[in-house]
């Protein structure tokens, strides 16, 4: 079983309606992002999640909510999905990337296998 | 002008060929760098960390070059398994703290053929 679950992995809906994306981890990870993806523009950050007590918006946030509902479960909706929503949308998780400048280890994202949405 | 800038591509190169990449980055407070592969319809996946020294990993050879602030992978004797996006990432840790802002180049295709 894959340490990065994302729910539903295809998704196709129409303008206005609301959608939500679910994450899973079983890597113990306190960190969970949510990316999307769209051809030439790379993978950019929605919002991301230090822990349960801690969210914060990356740089494309407007359109999106996320909600934190333990150290494993991370979830993005979308109150009004848009057509301009339509991508491949990544969770992915860390750890610690630094500490006091000593390297804890590489802070290497985990992704999960990708949910595809379509808004028509 | 982008935080993180990749050429496109696609490359396209025969089995045994020498390829290289490379990747800017515009944020000279850029601390960590790292080299992501991404199959086809597939996740991202860590290919290697990039270190100052530069690092090697079998056919893979990373580099980095603060003063002209770029980063490249070299890719010796490819194989039509090394066909996949290759993904650049440079974390910019800000203002001390842990985190650093990742920011992800939009990738270079490479496609091996026979």
């Amino acid at each position: 079983d894959a340490d990065v679950t994302q729910t539903p992995r295809n998704r196709i809906t129409k303008t206005g309606k609301r959608i939500m994306l679910e994450c899973s981890q079983t890597k113990g990870h306190d960190r969970m992002y949510w990316y999307r993806q769209d051809p030439g523009l790379g993978l950019r950050l929605i919002y991301y999640s230090f822990d349960v007590k801690d969210i914060n918006k990356g740089e494309i946030s407007d359109g999106y909510s996320v909600s934190r509902q333990a150290q494993a479960k991370f979830s993005l909706s979308l109150e009004s999905a848009i057509p301009n929503q339509t991508a491949l949308y990544f969770c992915a998780t860390s750890d610690l990337p630094w500490t006091s400048g000593i390297r804890a280890n590489t802070g290497e994202l985990f992704f999960g296998e990708g949910s595809r949405l379509t808004v028509l | 002008r982008k935080e993180v800038e990749q050429d496109p591509g696609p490359f396209n190169v025969p089995e045994g060929a020498t390829v290289a990449f490379n990747c800017t980055y515009s944020n000279s407070a850029s601390q960590s760098f790292f080299w992501y592969r991404q199959d086809c319809r597939k996740e991202p996946k860590l290919l290697m960390s990039v270190y100052s020294s530069g690092n090697e990993d079998g056919r893979f050879t990373a580099q980095l070059n603060r003063a002209s602030q770029y980063i490249s992978l070299l890719i010796r004797d490819s194989k039509l398994s090394d066909s996949a996006t290759y993904l650049c990432v440079v974390n910019s840790n800000a203002g001390g703290t842990s985190y650093g802002k990742l920011t992800f180049g939009q990738g270079t295709i490479l496609t091996v053929h026979p």
